[in-house]
């Protein structure tokens, strides 16, 4: 399974974008992006997923580079709130039981400031 | 919805004890797993399961047991505490393939 690379930490000023990278460059076809993020060491929480093509939900936008080697998962408006650890995790489509073949990193840790 | 709940939230133990932490879910997700975190780590998959009755080693299930009698409910039992087993423990529920819902967690010291 494809792993991914993450910086370890970002700043971000409140009311900024901020943009978050995540490089997988062996990730195969028929895998996902997957984000969650870990609000103070409270249970991961689903933030958006996609396979080729950029998705947009209420929480964030996520860009996947053409040759999908590469992507960036978009707060808009960052809050203090968001301050989190952010996952960015490569997933098999097609199986029923592919959460349990995910491997989890060490994420990127965001702080934002006032 | 509930959504995933973990007790206790907090426990502390001393070598060689035994305890169950519990994991309820009222989402009717088939499938449930055990995640433990440590400092500065991302989860390691203890054990899961694909229905009442099924469950399936993870990547790190020594020291643990598990058990699926209903649909909802999915407690991890630690058999004889350990140092090593201190960690923070998160449940998980999904339908297959689906996209996972984590509970609170549950914090473990052993001593």
């Amino acid at each position: 399974d494809a792993k991914t690379t993450q910086p370890p930490s970002m700043d971000c000023a409140e009311g900024r974008a901020a943009n978050l990278p995540c490089n997988h460059s062996t990730i195969s076809g028929n895998e996902y992006v997957y984000w969650y993020r870990q609000i103070h060491s409270q249970g991961p929480q689903y933030i958006i997923h996609g396979l080729k093509n950029n998705e947009t939900n209420e929480m964030a936008s996520l860009i996947i580079t053409e040759d999908r080697k590469s992507s960036t998962l978009i707060l808009p408006h960052a809050t203090l709130r968001d301050t989190a650890v952010y996952y960015c995790i490569v997933r098999p489509r097609g199986r029923v039981d592919s959460n349990y073949q995910l491997i989890w990193g060490a994420g990127t840790k965001l702080i934002i400031k006032p | 919805n509930a959504g995933v709940t973990q007790t206790p939230k907090f426990q502390v133990l001393k070598t060689g004890q035994s305890m169950t932490l519990q994991c309820a879910q009222d989402m009717n997700h088939e499938y449930m797993s055990w995640y433990r975190q440590d400092p500065g780590m991302g989860l390691r998959l203890i054990h899961y399961s694909v229905g009442a009755g099924i469950t399936d080693q993870g990547e790190v299930p020594n020291g643990y047991n598990v058990s699926r009698s209903t649909t909802e409910d999915f407690p991890l039992r630690l058999l004889s505490a350990a140092p090593s087993q201190t960690s923070v423990y998160f449940c998980a529920s999904s339908y297959p393939g689906g996209t996972q819902y984590f509970g609170p967690g549950t914090r473990l010291l052993v001593l």
